[in-house]
């Protein structure tokens, strides 16, 4: 299940560095978003979620944040370890709707 | 909770064959979802199904590709004929309140049609 190659952005990060993963969503009525994290031969793994009555919210490691102003989407993975690196995938969902939009991906490299 | 369960992992067909992929729900979802995931167009969902029902289908691609779900605890994405194009990872995800909250998927089957 390897997620969507050659032509995704990469990030490169030296372990123990933090990492900032950015999505710009499009829906300006979508109230919900969540992170996803894919890891090669494996689905998108759930990370974390926000909605959209916050700005901030944090995990074990890990922080989103939301700008609803300029539509904006980041992720921090605070102290960045190998097993962190995998392609993260934002995505946005609405009130009252099933569907979410994904966005394109970030592979996160972590260099030893 | 053993997650969402698909099978096969990997299937390799010629072209025009008939291509059965199966997935295994978490138990007490009553929302699956099938995706498609290629290089070029990322993650697209291609049916969605709430309590056995096809609700949307509007991302099957053609009349080639059909899903079932006879039961909660099983779904099938059929595509009949197979074609090279149609090569891609194809995910199924489950969740209990219709998608809010998110997904979760399965491990996904890589379908290669030479």
């Amino acid at each position: 299940g390897e997620s969507v190659g050659l032509h995704l952005p990469t990030l490169s990060v030296q372990e123990g560095d933090n990492s900032i993963i950015n999505c710009a969503y499009s829906n300006s009525a979508s109230d919900y978003f969540i992170w996803y994290k894919q890891e090669s031969g494996k689905g998108p793994q759930f990370i974390i979620d926000i909605r959209s009555n916050m700005d901030k919210r944090q995990g074990q490691r890990v922080t989103v944040l939301l700008n609803k102003t300029v539509k904006h989407l980041s992720l921090q993975i605070a102290a960045t370890q190998p097993g962190d690196s995998a392609v993260y995938f934002c995505a946005e969902n609405s009130a009252g709707t099933y569907k979410y939009i994904f966005g394109t991906g970030t592979r996160l490299k972590v260099l030893a | 909770d053993a997650g969402v369960i698909q099978s096969p992992r990997h299937e390799v067909t010629e072209m025009g064959q008939e291509v059965t992929l199966r997935c295994k729900p978490i138990s007490g979802h009553n929302s699956l979802f099938w995706y498609r995931q290629t290089m070029m167009r990322g993650l697209e969902l291609l049916i969605y199904f709430n309590n056995n029902v096809p609700i949307d289908d509007s991302g099957m691609p053609e009349d080639r590709f059909s899903a079932k779900m006879p039961n909660a605890s099983f779904s099938t994405l059929k595509i009949q004929p197979s074609e090279p194009r149609d090569s891609a990872v194809y995910f199924c995800a489950s969740n209990n309140r219709g998608g809010r909250n998110g997904y979760t998927f399965g491990s996904g089957t890589r379908l290669t049609v030479v």
